[in-house]
């Protein structure tokens, strides 16, 4: 596709259950990254794939959030458990090389 | 480790002034600069990008930025604004290399009034 598109745009789960946040990169774009933004804050990285190989996990809060990218293009953020504090905009990012970043326009996340 | 501080978190301004949105950075490395703006309920938009070069970085939607490596700025500033510029803006800074995740600040909410 055009951009890098996100699904779903909405999400609300209640405390204790697992979900799954799908992120579809630009065709060709072999850098992909997970941001998560807290209300009123600028995006916090957590992880980074370049191709299917995960690089960089140290963002990940816990041992709850896990990430995969099995064939090199769409990436699911996985988190289990699901606590009142992981509300919060989860952003996906893809660069082609060192060009910089193109955002989707993110899941807002809500735990009740 | 990398650092960004987002001086102002809001700047109210009246359509047409100018605007400066101020931006400090820190690394012990050299960075590459960048300013994202957000809608409300969508992702980021790269205005603009200081690589290496020109300190004096144009953007799009007539933006700029100058990069100050002595005072580890680098404001971003539009000569007249809209009132299509309400937004919120980000400054980040990213390390060199391919594996450049975004150092984010906080965020700087214009709010552009007629």
């Amino acid at each position: 596709g055009a951009g890098v598109s996100q699904s779903p745009r909405y999400k609300v789960a209640k405390r204790g259950q697992d979900v799954a946040l799908r992120c579809d990169p630009i065709s060709g774009h072999v850098s992909l990254f997970w941001y998560q933004q807290a209300l009123g804050q600028g995006p916090e990285f957590l992880t980074y794939f370049q191709n299917e190989a995960q690089l960089d996990k140290s963002g990940l809060p816990s041992d709850r959030f896990f990430a995969e990218r099995p064939e090199g293009s769409v990436s699911t953020l996985k988190i289990q458990r699901t606590q009142q504090e992981d509300s919060a905009v989860y952003l996906c990012a893809s660069s082609f090389r060192d060009q910089p970043q193109h955002f989707g326009d993110g899941t807002r996340l809500s735990i009740l | 480790a990398q650092s960004v501080t987002q001086l102002d978190s809001q700047v109210p301004v009246f359509e047409e002034a100018p605007v400066e949105l101020r931006c400090n950075y820190s690394s012990s490395v050299s960075v590459y600069l960048f300013w994202y703006v957000q809608y409300p309920n969508q992702g980021l938009q790269l205005l603009l990008k200081y690589l290496s070069g020109s300190t004096l970085v144009k953007g799009i939607n007539g933006f700029e930025a100058e990069f100050n490596k002595s005072q580890t700025s680098f404001h971003l500033r539009k000569p007249s604004v809209h009132i299509s510029d309400t937004a919120e803006y980000f400054c980040a800074v990213g390390g060199r290399g391919s594996q450049g995740n975004l150092i984010f600040g906080k965020g700087t909410k214009l709010s552009v009034k007629p």
